[in-house]
């Protein structure tokens, strides 16, 4: 199976700073998304990364907060910016292959981001 | 709109036992997939089993297996001798089956299992 990689593993940030976290797939993906899981809770969509055109963002979630590029079909990038301590969560990439777009998502090993 | 209900926040199980972990849904779809993800505390999120709602079998994966009772919206997962790496958070998630790949998983809020030897 395809190996997912997701940088950074963890990092601890400043309040009002922004991260950018990357995603990277070793083979080309039909869909990619980005999640978020907050301390003890369950995994929300943040937004569908689609290749070559804006992400598609779920109730809750703006452009200015979360900017996501995806330049090609194997990297995608998800940016929190602003950071407040609301914030520190674990964001996980999940994708979808192309040759198989009735199969489960997989997802990356995760970010988890603190922010003091 | 699309809900996952998983009503055990915690769960134990003796080691070699087997354990039942309920969910439950609510959709007005008639096509979806459902799916048991495992996170252990390396927070990787791992495919445990999946089902689709147009079959009447039930699926199963080695320990892993489900019952799928689709006029309740009941999809349950039983793991069966259960074994310590089978310790961590399960999520049951829904995907509605129109539209493809482009449909988001819907998640419950988990239940945390552990294995005591």
């Amino acid at each position: 199976s395809a190996v997912i990689s997701q940088k950074p593993s963890r990092d601890i940030c400043q309040r009002g700073t922004s991260l950018t976290i990357q995603c990277q797939v070793d083979s080309q993906v039909t869909m990619m998304f980005w999640y978020r899981q907050q301390p003890g809770q369950s995994l929300t969509l943040i937004a569908t990364a689609n290749q070559g055109s804006e992400a598609t963002y779920e109730s809750g979630f703006v452009i200015d907060k979360f900017p996501i590029s995806r330049p090609n079909l194997t990297f995608s990038t998800l940016t929190v910016s602003n950071m407040s301590p609301e914030d520190s969560s674990i964001y996980l990439c999940s994708v979808v292959w192309a040759d198989r777009p009735n199969q489960p998502q997989h997802f990356g090993d995760g970010t988890r981001l603190s922010i003091l | 709109a699309q809900t996952v209900t998983q009503s055990q926040p915690e769960m134990s199980v003796q080691e070699a036992e087997t354990v039942t972990l309920s969910c439950t849904y609510d959709t007005s779809e008639s096509d979806y997939y459902l799916f048991w993800y495992k996170q252990p505390p390396s927070r990787q999120m791992i495919l445990v089993i999946r089902q689709e709602a147009y079959k009447q079998q039930n699926a199963t994966e080695n320990r892993f297996s489900v019952n799928f009772q689709k006029a309740a919206k009941s999809f349950s997962l039983k793991i069966s001798d259960s074994q310590l790496g089978d310790a961590a958070m399960y999520f049951c998630a829904y995907r509605s089956g129109y539209g493809g790949a482009t449909n988001k998983l819907i998640f419950g809020t988990g239940t945390l299992l552990a294995v005591q030897p």
